[in-house]
């Protein structure tokens, strides 16, 4: 069965305390591995796609980095505006562009 | 471009009442998505559709129902609410797997609050 497992469920970081997310996933054929943000009350905001184990993308403060049974996003020097709850999915190959998503990381960053 | 819209934005029902919640996207999506979100756990598929006219099962679709009529609007149709239905609902839509890779992210809607009493 596929399944996309995150973690920590919550994290708190001083601004300027750069730290990593995880994102764990097993799917029978990895089309893509997706990150989006989402702020309260709004809808997902796409952030990156990647499609291969060893691909990495970034913009601004994120970087995510893709394995073949994980991704990371890290974030560097994090500033309060980057505090989201951040979500991860998957598409397996096949189908119908289905996505499998995580249950997402709150991060929360102080000045 | 608006994007992804939906209304309403907040609606509260009794149980047994009925509601359809709009989705309207102007970007030219092949395909477009239904989904829940509840507290704790990943976005949940409950209907999608590759194209007007068509609609297909996603993975909770019990309780709802959807039309896609024109390819621009996919509605969600809740016949007789319960309170297990008590959630936010999002649209999304994208282009179809077959064009080019690397433009197959969904793109989502601002949400519907949705409380069934």
């Amino acid at each position: 069965e596929d399944q996309v497992t995150q973690s920590p469920e919550a994290l708190r970081l001083q601004e300027g305390e750069s730290s990593s997310l995880n994102c764990s996933y097993t799917v029978s054929g990895l089309r893509g591995l997706f990150w989006y943000r989402q702020d309260p009350g709004k809808g997902p905001e796409f952030l990156f796609t990647l499609y291969s184990a060893g691909e990495e993308k970034e913009k601004e403060r994120l970087k995510a980095t893709l394995t073949k049974k994980e991704s990371f996003l890290h974030i560097t020097a994090p500033k309060p505006e980057d505090s989201a709850t951040y979500l991860c999915a998957v598409q397996a190959t096949g189908g119908y562009n289905k996505l499998i998503f995580g249950a997402g990381t709150r991060l929360a960053v102080h000045p | 471009n608006a994007g992804v819209t939906q209304t309403p934005k907040f609606r509260v029902l009794k149980t047994g009442q009925s509601m359809t919640l709009l989705c309207a996207q102007d970007m030219n999506h092949e395909y477009m998505y239904w989904y829940r979100q509840d507290p704790g756990m990943g976005l949940r598929l409950i209907h999608y559709s590759v194209g007007e006219g068509t609609t297909a099962k996603g993975e909770v679709p019990d309780g709802y129902n959807v039309s896609r009529l024109k390819k621009q609007n996919f509605l969600l149709g809740l016949e007789s609410a319960a309170p297990s239905q008590t959630s936010v609902y999002f649209c999304a839509s994208s282009y179809p797997t077959y064009r080019v890779s690397s433009y197959n992210e969904q793109f989502f809607g601002p949400g519907t609050r949705l409380t069934v009493l």
